[in-house]
């Protein structure tokens, strides 16, 4: 089945540790973005690439890193320079500029 | 920059329509998006809207827009209670590629 799966549902970390977000997508989009969740903001984006090779900065991307290096796939690397990391993470993706986006189910990011 | 904004809560009866607005700031934006999404659960595309049309009708979900006062509405007909969710107003920008979202609307349906 087509889709955009992120990985894993529920992930902890201790203050201070890197961890990484997975997103993949099988749909042959060229766009994929991530966005941040809290309660009562709405989505914030954090990064999106609208290629291969090729990422921009979205809204809040201090302490976040990503990579694109396979159309398939948009890691989130959450550094321990991300001082409140503890959120909901959506990533999506997309043919490109005014086309519809896709999203994963999520990824709740919790530091313990 | 851009923004979107979205009034937070909305409570309906069963039965009852159900009108969520969202107003944007972006003079570029091509498409606007109207997204559901379910608790603990990622967002699901109900429809959108080309910026030159001022309304689109899809079975009980009805767009308006207003362009010249940059709002766009959401009216769901005979809201049930599997309707209940965050709809989730976006602004597809033609110049930067983005999709700018609004806060959420919390839509809740009383039986």
């Amino acid at each position: 089945d087509g889709g955009i799966t992120q990985s894993p549902k529920y992930l902890f970390r201790k203050e201070g540790q890197n961890v990484t977000l997975s997103c993949e997508q099988n749909l042959n989009h060229d766009a994929m973005y991530w966005y941040r969740q809290d309660p009562g903001q709405g989505l914030r984006l954090i990064y999106y690439s609208q290629i291969v090779n090729d990422f921009q900065k979205g809204d809040i991307a201090e302490g976040y890193s990503v990579s694109r290096e396979k159309k398939e796939s948009f890691p989130l690397t959450v550094t321990s320079a991300q001082k409140n990391p503890t959120a909901f993470y959506l990533c999506a993706s997309s043919f490109g500029e005014n086309t519809e986006a896709f999203f994963g189910q999520g990824t709740r990011l919790t530091v313990v | 920059g851009e923004d979107v904004e979205q009034s937070l809560f909305l409570s309906v009866r069963e039965g009852d329509s159900s009108v969520i607005n969202c107003t944007y700031t972006d003079s570029s934006s091509t498409y606007l998006y109207w997204y559901k999404q379910e608790p603990g659960a990622g967002l699901q595309l109900l429809t959108y809207i080309f910026s030159n049309m001022d309304m689109k009708q899809d079975q009980r979900l009805t767009v308006l827009l207003n362009k010249k006062d940059k709002h766009l509405s959401l009216r769901i007909a005979d809201t049930q209670t599997g309707d209940s969710a965050i709809y989730f107003c976006a602004d597809g920008s033609s110049n930067t590629g983005k999709l700018i979202f609004g806060q959420g609307t919390t839509l809740q349906v009383k039986p």
